[in-house]
C-alpha cells in the first residue's frame, strides 16, 4: 500500500525564519509530488508541484525533491503568522489519484 | 483559472434523510472529479474517482450504494449521501484534475454535513 508519512508536528518557528517541512513515500515509482496548505477548517489550497529531482523555487516556497531518497522537502523563507497552516503532501498513486500525508502543522509566532 | 465550487458550504440534516452536494469546475472543464472526507484532526481520505459520463470508482471501504456519485457533465459533478447517519457527519471535499496530462488536483472549499 502506498504510504506518504510526515511529522504530524507542531512545528513552531518565528517570525521571519525558515520553516522546513518533509515528507517520505513509499512508492518509487511515483512520478508527481504536490504540497498543499490546509488552513482549520477550511480545504487544501495547492502551494507547488514538483517532478524533477532538485530545487523548484515559488516566491517564499522551495520545494525539494530526491526521488533516490523517496523525500520531499518545503522550505517556506520569512515564515510569517499567516503561514500557520497544516502543510499536506501528496503523492501521485496511480489512476490519477493522489495519495495525502497526515499533515504537518506549522505554527509561525510573532 | 481553475476554481472549484461546491454547495452548500455546510448542512444540517436529520437521521435516515438524504444530502446532495455539487462540485462544479467554473472555469475549465473536469473529466475527472474526486470526493474526499475528512474527520477532525484527521488526513484527507479519497472516497472514490468520479469520471464524466462513467460510473465512479469507489475506494476499498466506500459503500457505493451509500455515497451516490454522478458525473453527467464536465463541469458537475455531485455526491448523494444516503440514508445519512451521524457517523457520516464530516467535511466532504471535491476536487478535479485540470486536464488529462497532468496529476495535480484543485479542491472545492468543502461541505461540512452534521446528521443529527
Amino acid at each position: 500500500q502506498k504510504e506518504v508519512e510526515q511529522n504530524s508536528g507542531p512545528l513552531s518557528v518565528p517570525e521571519g525564519a525558515i520553516a522546513s517541512l518533509n515528507c517520505t513515500y513509499s512508492d518509487r515509482v511515483s512520478q508527481s509530488f504536490f504540497w498543499y496548505r490546509q488552513y482549520s477548517g477550511k480545504s487544501p489550497e495547492l502551494i507547488m508541484s514538483i517532478y524533477s529531482n532538485g530545487d523548484k523555487e515559488d516566491g517564499r516556497f522551495t520545494a525539494q525533491l530526491n526521488k533516490a531518497s523517496q523525500y520531499v522537502s518545503l522550505l517556506i523563507r520569512d515564515s510569517q503568522p499567516s503561514d500557520s497552516a497544516t502543510y499536506l503532501c501528496a503523492v501521485n498513486g496511480g489512476y490519477s489519484t493522489l495519495t495525502f500525508g497526515k499533515g504537518t502543522m506549522l505554527l509561525v509566532s510573532p | 483559472g481553475a476554481v472549484v465550487s461546491q454547495h452548500p458550504s455546510w448542512v444540517i440534516c436529520k437521521s435516515g434523510t438524504s444530502v446532495k452536494i455539487e462540485c462544479r469546475s467554473l472555469d475549465f472543464q473536469a473529466t475527472t472529479m474526486f470526493w474526499y472526507r475528512q474527520f477532525p484532526k484527521q488526513s484527507l481520505m479519497l472516497m472514490a474517482t468520479s469520471n464524466e459520463g462513467s460510473k465512479a470508482t469507489y475506494e476499498q471501504g466506500v459503500e457505493k450504494d451509500k455515497f451516490l456519485i454522478n458525473h453527467a457533465s464536465l463541469t458537475l459533478s455531485t455526491l448523494t449521501v444516503t440514508s445519512a447517519h451521524p457517523e457520516d457527519s464530516s467535511f466532504y471535499i471535491c476536487s478535479a484534475k485540470v486536464g488529462e496530462g497532468t496529476d495535480t488536483q484543485y479542491f472545492g472549499p468543502g461541505t461540512r454535513l452534521t446528521v443529527l
